[in-house]
């Protein structure tokens, strides 16, 4: 099992520009949420989904889109990237509710 | 809204020995769960304990127990016989029993084992 996925590891984006970062589960899990990661704040939660099709806003969506057309994958989608969303991005899944979330290895975006 | 504090944002310890690290939350509610994660320099997030908020028994998983005190809103993380693979960050949380989808993680508490 590989997990929770996360690409890229790494990334650089000039102000103004768009992207995706990618994010697959082969756990079957119904539950999949966004985490951005900004030193002395914890992790906040940008959005989440508890199954295909359903998505909703968490504490930080501002700036952010997501999709989940597969039970599989759950992109996220910077629309058009800004100097504060420099951090670190988790992917995270869960079987069901009240269980511990599954982390990906995180993606570092620097927005320049 | 739920809040999760961690009061100490950097603790050390000898190898060997027990460290107790601090989390309190702000909840209204009666159904919940509580979770510690550890976050090593490799930036993985793992996940240390569970902790069902209607179970009375505090859990444990091999070195690291919790002391839940729902009352007091309290949930603080033990680690026995410390070793310097517990160097990390790490973090307590909070989820909702009815959402069972969403985390709040606290600030964090960076642990250095020295040697």
């Amino acid at each position: 099992n590989a997990g929770v996925t996360q690409t890229p590891k790494f990334q650089v984006l000039k102000t103004g520009q768009s992207m995706t970062l990618q994010c697959a589960q082969d756990m079957n899990h119904e539950y999949m949420s966004w985490y951005r990661q900004d030193p002395g704040m914890g992790l906040r939660l940008i959005h989440y989904s508890v199954g295909a099709g359903i998505t909703d806003q968490g504490e930080v969506p501002n700036g952010y889109n997501v999709s989940r057309s597969t039970t599989e994958d759950f992109p996220l989608r910077l629309l058009s990237a800004a100097p504060s969303q420099t951090s670190v991005y988790f992917c995270a899944s869960s079987r069901r509710a009240g269980y511990g979330y599954t982390f990906g290895s995180g993606t570092r975006l620097t927005v320049v | 809204a739920q809040t999760v504090t961690q009061s100490q944002p950097e603790m050390s310890v000898q190898e060997a020995e027990t460290v107790t690290l601090s989390c309190t939350y702000d909840t209204s509610e009666n159904n919940y769960y509580l979770f510690w994660y550890k976050q090593p320099p490799s930036r993985q997030m793992i996940l240390v304990i569970r902790q069902e908020a209607y179970k009375q028994q505090n859990a444990t998983e091999n070195r690291f127990s919790v002391n839940f005190q729902k009352a007091a809103k309290s949930f603080s993380l033990k680690i026995s016989d410390s070793q310097l693979g517990d160097t990390a960050m790490y973090f307590c949380a909070f989820m909702k029993g009815t959402s069972g989808s969403r985390l709040t993680f606290g600030e964090g508490t960076q642990l250095t084992v020295n040697p």
